[in-house]
């Protein structure tokens, strides 16, 4: 199992607001970073560090984290968010990388 | 825009050899880590390992007595070589850019993945 723990399964109502959690005792020192992965194809980032996005996501998907959680907000949740979410940060050595199980968020 | 291609056999046999390459067009390698990230059919991501362009590495302990990452700065082209495989190790394998920043680790730039499946 990995170091990162996150739920398998999310859900929100379209234009509702969602919460994706990642659990681990390295984010109390570390920043996750947060990828969107859609079936068929390769993960894409959308929010690293404390709460950054890179070129071409939109503003409605931020960053924070509080303790050992980090987490990925969707504000007013948009069909095409539908996918799978994976956090990454650092394992316990604090030297080597580490994935979370992942959560799938579906948009009703 | 910096893209990540990667190449290589996709059916190998069991406690045979998987060798993979990355090759990296309209960018450096320098200043990055560049990564190999599997993903077993249905399930999630898990970290391989990484090259720093300076040749220093950093695996999985999970796979680290039987992965080698090596890279050709020449060609731009980094690779991957897995021995003694089983069928555990059937997987689509990414290679991505990754960089970081003391306190953050993110990977910014993936390759559209190969499936490779261990199999007689």
């Amino acid at each position: 199992s990995s170091e990162l723990t996150q739920d398998p399964a999310v859900s929100v109502a379209l234009g509702q607001t969602v919460r994706i959690t990642c659990q681990g005792d390295t984010l109390r020192t570390y920043f996750a970073s947060w990828s969107q992965q859609k079936p068929g194809q390769a993960p894409v980032l959308v929010v690293y560090g404390k709460d950054n996005r890179p070129s071409g996501i939109p503003d409605r998907f931020s960053g924070s984290r509080s303790g050992n959680t980090a987490s990925l907000t969707i504000t007013g949740a948009q069909a095409e968010d539908e996918g799978d979410y994976y956090c990454n940060s650092r394992d316990s050595s604090g030297f080597h990388l580490v994935f979370g199980g992942g959560t799938k968020l579906t948009v009703l | 825009q910096v893209q990540l291609q990667e190449s290589g056999p996709r059916l190998v046999k069991p406690s045979e050899t998987l060798s993979l390459i990355c090759t990296v067009s309209g960018g450096s390698i320098s200043n990055y880590y560049w990564n190999w990230v599997r993903q077993p059919p249905g399930k999630g991501l898990d970290w391989i390992g990484y090259i720093y362009y300076t040749g220093t590495t950093n695996y999985n302990p999970s796979l680290k007595s039987r992965v080698t990452i090596s890279l050709d700065a020449s060609k731009t082209q980094f690779s991957l070589q897995l021995n003694s495989v089983t069928a555990a190790d059937t997987a689509v394998y990414y290679c991505a850019r990754h960089r970081s920043t003391g306190y953050t680790d993110y990977f910014d730039h993936w390759g559209q993945g190969t499936l490779v499946t261990v199999s007689s």
